[in-house]
């Protein structure tokens, strides 16, 4: 069975430092797809990076890099230049190519301080 | 391009009352898929439905029910409703092709509570 662990349940980091989110997987499936979702309070879970388990570099979508260790089954988010809007929750997913369930984390609230 | 659209946003119910809940996807996608948010469990898959047929399910009681239209836009049901389901319910739209990457997206949610 596949499974997401997030073991940082909150995180406080400074306005303008750099923030990992760590996140961890289980799958014996070679090919699978890992996400990172942010949640505000509105609950809208907004995309924010995706890494594909034969993908050779690490994904970046702006200040979102996706830091892929494909032998330690880790894929922490790193978060540039954190601003206040940050704040909120993010997931880490997987989903198995082949199936179009995705499997989440329990999840890691972050809070951005002024 | 429109995103995803679920409809109602917040409502309230009373326990042994039902629920129907609406998603209307991206244009051009065909599959929806439906997820259950709570404190306590997280967020656990419901079920999918891609061209009007259940295409996968989730653990969850009889009670929870869905279809899926011509036009793609899904409903979900929940009969008999229990303190338990209050909750944040997503959709999410995608393609329906199996391999297609990250192109899964999300609705705003609507929360359910139920008095």
């Amino acid at each position: 069975a596949q499974k997401i662990t997030q073991t940082q349940p909150g995180m406080f980091v400074q306005e303008k430092e750099a923030v990992t989110l760590d996140c961890t997987y289980d799958t014996s499936d070679p090919s699978y797809g890992l996400f990172w979702y942010k949640q505000p309070s509105s609950g809208e879970m907004i995309f924010l990076i995706y890494q594909g388990s034969y993908d050779q570099q690490n994904a970046t979508e702006g200040r979102y890099s996706l830091n892929f260790q494909k032998a330690r089954k880790s894929a922490n988010l790193v978060i540039s230049a954190s601003q206040l809007g940050d704040s909120a929750m993010y997931f880490c997913a997987m989903r198995l190519l082949g199936d179009d369930k995705i499997i989440f984390g329990k999840g890691t609230r972050l809070h951005i301080l002024p | 391009k429109a995103g995803v659209t679920q409809t109602p946003r917040y409502l309230i119910k009373t326990r042994g009352q039902q629920v129907t809940l609406s998603c209307s996807p991206i244009s051009g996608h065909r599959s929806v898929s439906w997820y259950q948010q709570t404190p306590g469990q997280g967020l656990q898959f419901l079920f999918e439905y891609f061209s009007e047929t259940q295409r996968n399910k989730g653990n969850f009681p009889g009670r929870f029910s869905g279809r899926q239209f011509s036009n793609s836009r899904s409903e979900m049901n929940v009969s008999t409703l229990e303190l338990g389901d209050s909750a944040l319910y997503l959709c999410a739209s995608s393609p329906g092709q199996r391999n297609s990457g990250n192109t899964i997206y999300f609705g705003e949610g609507s929360w359910l509570t139920v008095v």
